[in-house]
């Protein structure tokens, strides 16, 4: 059973302070996704890899970097965490053929005081 | 980049009705459709999916049906249960930046007995 998984499913953090979210996959997949879900607004899509060190913007970057020096693991970094970054986020990963099943984990709901 | 428009927000449909979700998309070179479902308290998981070569696809009480002159896709749900009450995506896959997914804004299904 293919399995992504999230480090933490609810996380309360400062203003200013660094957060990681972690996530990992056991399905030897190239691809690793981060979306932010946020009411009326549906899936946006932060960053993506294609690969192990490799990292590509997507439509709302503002605020993050990622990285990736493994395989199964990407992790989603809010250098300095603000209080518009408080939402669900979601990672996502999939073979290397465009036109395939992307599988999420359960998502990290985080809140920023 | 791709831009899809999904409708309704809100969708409510007594036990045994059908329920009909519409997806609208503006790239005219994307080539694959899937839709997810988001159950409370998890990640959205692919449902069914349909390629651009094909006009309808079934899956028991899940059909989808495409129509690429106009650019629009919709998911038919018939005979429902309470346990199709859930959050529904579209996506479609944008194939002018490096195969990442563009998800809808979402739409509430509630099944009512």
């Amino acid at each position: 059973d293919v399995k992504v998984t999230q480090s933490s499913r609810y996380l309360v953090k400062r203003t200013g302070e660094k957060v990681f979210l972690e996530c990992v996959q056991d399905m030897d997949h190239e691809n690793m996704f981060w979306y932010r879900q946020d009411p009326g607004l549906g899936l946006r899509l932060i960053y993506f890899s294609y690969d192990v060190k490799m990292k590509e913007k997507g439509d709302i970057p503002e605020g993050y970097s990622v990285s990736r020096e493994k395989k199964e693991r990407f992790s989603l970094i809010l250098e300095s965490a603000s209080t518009n970054q408080t939402s669900m986020y979601l990672c996502a990963s999939r073979n290397d053929r465009g036109r395939e099943t992307q599988y999420f984990g359960p998502g990290t709901r985080l809140l920023v005081l | 980049g791709e831009n899809v428009e999904q409708h309704p927000s809100t969708l409510s449909v007594q036990e045994g009705d059908s329920a009909v979700i519409k997806c609208t998309y503006s790239d005219s070179a994307s080539n694959y459709f899937p839709w997810y479902k988001q159950e409370l308290g998890k990640g959205p998981q692919l449902i069914i999916d349909i390629r651009s070569n094909v006009g309808e696809k079934k899956d028991q009480r899940i059909a989808v049906t495409l129509n690429k002159t106009a650019k629009h896709f919709s998911l038919h749900i018939t005979e429902t249960q309470p346990e199709d009450s859930a959050v529904y995506f579209c996506a479609a896959l944008d194939t002018g930046t490096a195969s990442k997914l563009t998800f809808g804004t979402g739409t509430r299904l509630q099944v009512t007995l």
